[in-house]
Formats: C-alpha cells, sequence, structure tokens
C-alpha cells in the first residue's frame, strides 16, 4: 500500500523559514507533490518533483531524495497568508495520487 | 481554475437513501479524480478515471461507485448513505507538464452531511 507521514502542526513567526518534511512508503513512484489548501479552500499546487533535488518557485522550495522516500518543503520569508494546512502527495502506479494527512502551518506575528 | 465545477455544493441527506455527486469540467481533461477529505486523514482517492468509460478504484472505493459517460462529467454515486460518509468531496482533474510534472486541479469541494 501507501503511506506518507508528516507533522501534524508547525509554529513559526513572520519573516522566518519552515520546513516540512514528508516521508513515504510506495510502489510505483513518479514524484512527489505539495499543496497548500486554506480552511474552507480546496487545495491549490505548489510544486512538484520527479527528480532528486531541488524545486524552487519564488518563496518555496522543494526537495526530493528518492533513494530517501523522503521530500520537504521549504517556504522562506513566511508572510500571514502562509498559514494554512500543506499537503504532501504521492503520484505512484502512472496518475494515482495519494496524500499525507497534511501539516497545519500557523505563522505568528 | 482549470474550469471544474461540482454539484451540489452542500447536501443533507438521510441514512439509506442514494446520493450522487456531479464534477464537471470544461477543456477535455482525460483524468478525473474523487477524494473525501476528513479531519486527520488529508484527502483519500475514491475512485479515478482515465477515459470514458475507464474507472478505477482508489484506497477507499467501499461503498462508492462512479460513472464517466463522456468526457466532460464524473460523476460519484453514494448507493445508501451511511453516517460514515459524511465528509467534504472533491473532484479533481490531472494535467501534465515539463520535466514528467503532473499537476492536480480541484473543484470547490462537495460538503456532504448524512444524518
Amino acid at each position: 500500500g501507501q503511506s506518507l507521514e508528516q507533522p501534524s502542526e508547525v509554529t513559526a513567526v513572520e519573516g522566518a523559514i519552515v520546513q516540512i518534511n514528508c516521508t513515504y512508503q510506495t510502489s510505483g513512484f513518479y514524484g512527489l507533490s505539495w499543496y497548500q489548501q486554506h480552511d474552507g479552500g480546496a487545495p491549490t499546487f505548489l510544486s512538484y518533483n520527479a527528480l532528486d533535488g531541488l524545486e524552487e518557485t519564488g518563496r518555496f522550495s522543494s526537495f526530493l531524495s528518492r533513494s530517501d522516500s523522503y521530500g520537504y518543503l521549504l517556504l522562506q520569508e513566511l508572510q500571514m497568508k502562509d498559514s494554512a494546512s500543506y499537503f504532501c502527495a504521492v503520484r505512484a502506479n502512472f496518475n494515482k495520487f495519494y496524500f499525507g494527512s497534511g501539516t497545519k502551518l500557523n505563522v505568528k506575528p | 481554475d482549470a474550469g471544474i465545477t461540482q454539484s451540489p455544493r452542500h447536501k443533507v441527506t438521510e441514512t439509506g437513501t442514494p446520493v450522487t455527486l456531479r464534477c464537471h469540467q470544461t477543456e477535455n481533461h482525460r483524468y478525473m479524480y474523487w477524494y473525501r477529505q476528513d479531519p486527520g486523514h488529508g484527502l483519500r482517492l475514491i475512485h479515478y478515471s482515465y477515459g470514458v468509460k475507464d474507472t478505477d478504484k482508489g484506497e477507499v472505493s467501499d461503498g462508492y461507485s462512479v460513472s464517466r459517460s463522456k468526457t466532460e462529467d464524473f460523476l460519484l454515486t453514494l448507493e445508501s448513505a451511511t453516517s460514515s460518509q459524511t465528509s467534504v468531496y472533491f473532484c479533481a482533474i490531472s494535467l501534465p507538464g515539463t520535466r514528467g510534472q503532473e499537476t492536480q486541479y480541484f473543484g470547490p469541494g462537495t460538503r456532504l452531511l448524512v444524518l
């Protein structure tokens, strides 16, 4: 089966850097993605890693190590609007996606 | 927003009644998905479709069926709703991108309450 582990909650202050880790167990791995979801809203795509290494998109970066079945999302220059839940998701078995339980990020002033 | 709509957006029903949720997309995307989201569980895949009349089960498919008779519509049916199916249901499509990327775009969600 598929399983993903990520911390349930993280707190950081405005302007800081925070890292959200994700470890996974899966068969037929294709890639790891990250989604953001604000309360009451739908998940929105942040980044996708198919290969090992770092992908950078503005203030957000995502890293993947396929050999370690591990990835992380790095958020820099935190803003209050970054307070949300963040989900890692594995793309496996061609085009099925499996999500972690989510990490609630609280950004404090 | 990838042109995804869901209907209804909210529904209250009684245990034992059938319920159908509709996902509609306007851009001929091949892959469509149904997820449910519950506190502490994130998003869990119910069923997905890789083309008209082509569907496959996800991790929590028991009690649910799907149909896709045309590209733009993906229907999720609860044959006999139970209280454990109270949840928020999201439809999604998947789009390929550069360097092997696959991006999922989600509809606004349907809040279902089964009494």
